[in-house]
């Protein structure tokens, strides 16, 4: 079943702050993040494998509540090039590493 | 390190025509491999996911076929072409025994324009 983003978009000025949340009604195994520029393929950001685990990667992070099926992804101050659509993506137990996208959250980074 | 080739970049074919679309990966052995398909300005649909050769899972039924003749190989068909085929789609792979612990990684993908 197809995780749920919010918001589907988000408009931002360099420097502010963003979140952008994913949440499923089943069991998961895994979360990834991925960002998407026009025209381009999906880059991968960050996987999150444990209840309440968090990661980083420069001003980017992300956390995963495993018991609550819900991650967040958190962009600090926001760089023109964070501009793109993010995806969360979902792995459930026993499904051999299938990943179901969410719809995307655009998100656009202005000067 | 891994490559993930696909091609053609973009094609554009009438309805009915058929469709044969590749991607092909390198320095890895035993992928999971992965069809994705993108409308304009939607999400990302899973297709078709392989776990071994000749081993094909079908997600959405509908006018297109997938096959793994080798094991880094993963072709995507079509007999007759419908307009709704038209989309973006987008091959991917990772690491087969740990899929779900890795990232997947995409070729660039095939714009495909169904007239």
């Amino acid at each position: 079943q197809q995780p749920v983003q919010s918001p589907q978009a988000v408009i931002l000025r360099e420097g502010e702050d963003a979140v952008i949340n994913c949440s499923s009604s089943k069991a998961l195994y895994s979360v990834h993040w991925y960002r998407q520029k026009h025209g381009e393929a999906p880059v991968f950001l960050m996987i999150l494998l444990k209840g309440g685990e968090q990661k980083g990667h420069e001003k980017i992070s992300a956390s995963f509540n495993e018991k609550k099926q819900q991650s967040s992804l958190y962009l600090t101050a926001s760089q023109l090039s964070y501009s793109g659509t993010y995806f969360c993506g979902t792995t459930q137990y026993n499904q051999g590493g299938k990943l179901i996208f969410g719809q995307g959250t655009e998100l656009s980074v202005k000067p | 390190s891994q490559t993930i080739h696909q091609w053609p970049a973009t094609l554009v074919q009438p309805v009915g025509s058929p469709l044969s679309l590749e991607c092909t990966v390198e320095g890895t052995s035993n992928p999971n491999l992965y069809w994705y398909r993108q409308a304009a300005g939607r999400g990302l649909q899973l297709l078709f996911y392989s776990v071994g050769i000749g081993q094909i899972s079908s997600e959405v039924p509908q006018n297109l076929s997938a096959s793994r003749p080798q094991d880094r190989q993963f072709i995507l068909s079509s007999k007759k072409l419908l307009l709704s085929d038209s989309g973006f789609y987008l091959c991917a792979w990772s690491a087969l025994r740990q899929a779900a612990n890795y990232g997947y990684t995409f070729g660039s993908g095939t714009r495909l324009t169904v007239v």
